[in-house]
């Protein structure tokens, strides 16, 4: 089954953590993008990748970290400087041509 | 003036009608556009993706661009509960990544 997987679903982290959300894509893509969505906000760009060990910043990336490693995997790490983290993230991924992006279902980050 | 304008709604209608969402943007360079559902606490699905001007008809579903006046629109017929989601244009000129508009989000009351 052809997909995006995003994982954990829902996760919680205490002010000053660092924490890292996971997203696999076996649909052989080349770019891989992270979303931030707030409520009245629509999505917004954090990183994007198109190539294997690259990658650039997108709208919002300050507070944030990627790695592109394997053309699989694209994860994103949320920092301590992040100072308003709690949101829906969302994983997307298209060919090369940046067109029909294709999402996973998220995870919903909360700050506690 | 924002890239991508998307009124937000929400919007409310009856079962059986025919719904009409829209978008405008402002940058000439995009030739690509989509149409996404997302259902509360989901990821978006694609709907429609359309190349350039013109219309695009799948079931219910009708996408139609307008490149000279820079404007889109997504056309459900006989709309129905299960409709009820958040509809969120994207689109781009093939070489960045997508720009989304905000969402409008649909209510077809039973």
């Amino acid at each position: 089954d052809g997909g995006i997987t995003q994982s954990p679903k829902y996760l919680f982290r205490k002010e000053g953590q660092n924490v890292t959300l996971s997203c696999e894509q076996n649909l052989n893509h080349d770019a891989m993008y992270w979303y931030r969505q707030d409520p009245g906000q629509g999505l917004r760009l954090i990183y994007y990748s198109q190539i294997v060990n690259d990658f650039q910043k997108g709208d919002i990336a300050e507070g944030y970290s990627v790695s592109r490693e394997k053309k699989e995997s694209f994860p994103l790490t949320v920092t301590s400087a992040q100072k308003n983290p709690t949101a829906f993230y969302l994983c997307a991924s298209s060919d090369w041509t940046n067109t029909e992006a294709f999402f996973g279902q998220g995870t919903r980050l909360t700050v506690v | 003036q924002k890239e991508v304008e998307q009124d937000p709604g929400p919007l409310s209608v009856p079962e059986g009608a025919i719904v009409s969402l829209n978008c405008t943007y402002s940058n000439s360079a995009f030739q690509y556009f989509m149409w996404y559902r997302q259902y509360s606490r989901k990821g978006p699905e694609l709907l429609m993706y359309t190349y350039s001007s013109g219309n695009k008809e799948d079931g219910r579903f009708t996408a139609q661009v307008d490149k000279s006046s820079k404007y889109i629109s997504l056309f459900i017929r006989d709309s129905q509960p299960s409709d009820s989601a958040t509809y969120l244009c994207a689109m781009g000129p093939g070489n960045t990544p997508l720009v989304f508009g905000k969402g409008t989000r649909l209510s077809v009351i039973a």
